[in-house]
């Protein structure tokens, strides 16, 4: 079985700060990862996404975040935050489960970030 | 512009009544998704389909029924046997199934009942 945990549901930062959202994983096989953001009222939009390839994966808006196999880790961070990051944002793995078959994706509960100005 | 359409993006449902959400996606993508999401409990899976003619339940499938009659198309009936539809319905596609494969969402369909 699969799982993800977003460890903050709320995280709070000042303009001009960095960004830290947290994300664990679980998962038996080679996992794909991926962030998306939420704003109000609206669909999921893709930040970034890990597939096996450079550890540090680079997304839109300044965000970036780093897969850590050792600590089954893929934090989001953005070294400054802006008003308009205040949305939600998701953790999503996807992998096969049982090592074949069809591949699924599991969300992350969602951690809300508001930004202060 | 290729993307995901849903619609309406309101929707106010009477008790005992079905209602139906439409997806539209030009994006070419064989697997198409819905989903739930309620405040704090993040998205879970209703249906999916990863080829015409065929659909799978996901997560929550209980008092809810989906076609997949064309590639681009996947509406979402919402029946009477939902006891709790009050939600925000998220429609989604990816490619195929498979690892990397990035999934897309429309805009999301709000319904209450009322």
């Amino acid at each position: 079985a699969q799982s993800v945990t977003q460890l903050d549901s709320h995280v709070s930062v000042s303009e001009g700060t960095p960004v830290l959202l947290r994300c664990n994983y679980s998962s038996s096989y080679s996992p794909s990862l991926f962030w998306y953001v939420q704003h109000p009222n609206k669909g999921l939009q893709l930040l970034l996404k890990y597939t096996s390839a450079a550890t540090l994966v680079k997304g839109i808006n300044g965000f970036e975040a780093e897969f850590k196999k050792s600590e089954t880790s893929f934090h989001l961070t953005k070294p400054s935050a802006h008003m308009s990051d205040a949305a939600e944002y998701f953790c999503v793995v996807s992998s096969r489960p049982s090592g074949a078959g069809s591949y699924q994706l599991t969300f992350g509960k969602g951690t809300k970030l508001s930004v202060i100005p | 512009d290729g993307g995901i359409t849903q619609s309406p993006k309101y929707l106010f449902r009477k008790e005992g009544q079905n209602v139906t959400l439409s997806c539209e996606q030009n994006l070419n993508h064989d697997a198409m998704y819905w989903y739930r999401q309620d405040p704090g409990q993040g998205l879970r899976l209703i249906y999916y389909s990863q080829i015409v003619n065929d659909f799978q339940k996901g997560d929550i499938a209980e008092g809810y029924s989906v076609s997949r009659e064309k590639k681009e198309s996947f509406p979402l009936t919402v029946t009477s046997a939902q006891k709790n539809p009050t939600a925000f319905y998220l429609c989604a596609s990816s490619r195929i199934t498979q690892a990397g494969n990035t999934i897309y969402f429309g805009e999301g369909s709000w319904l209450t009942v009322v």
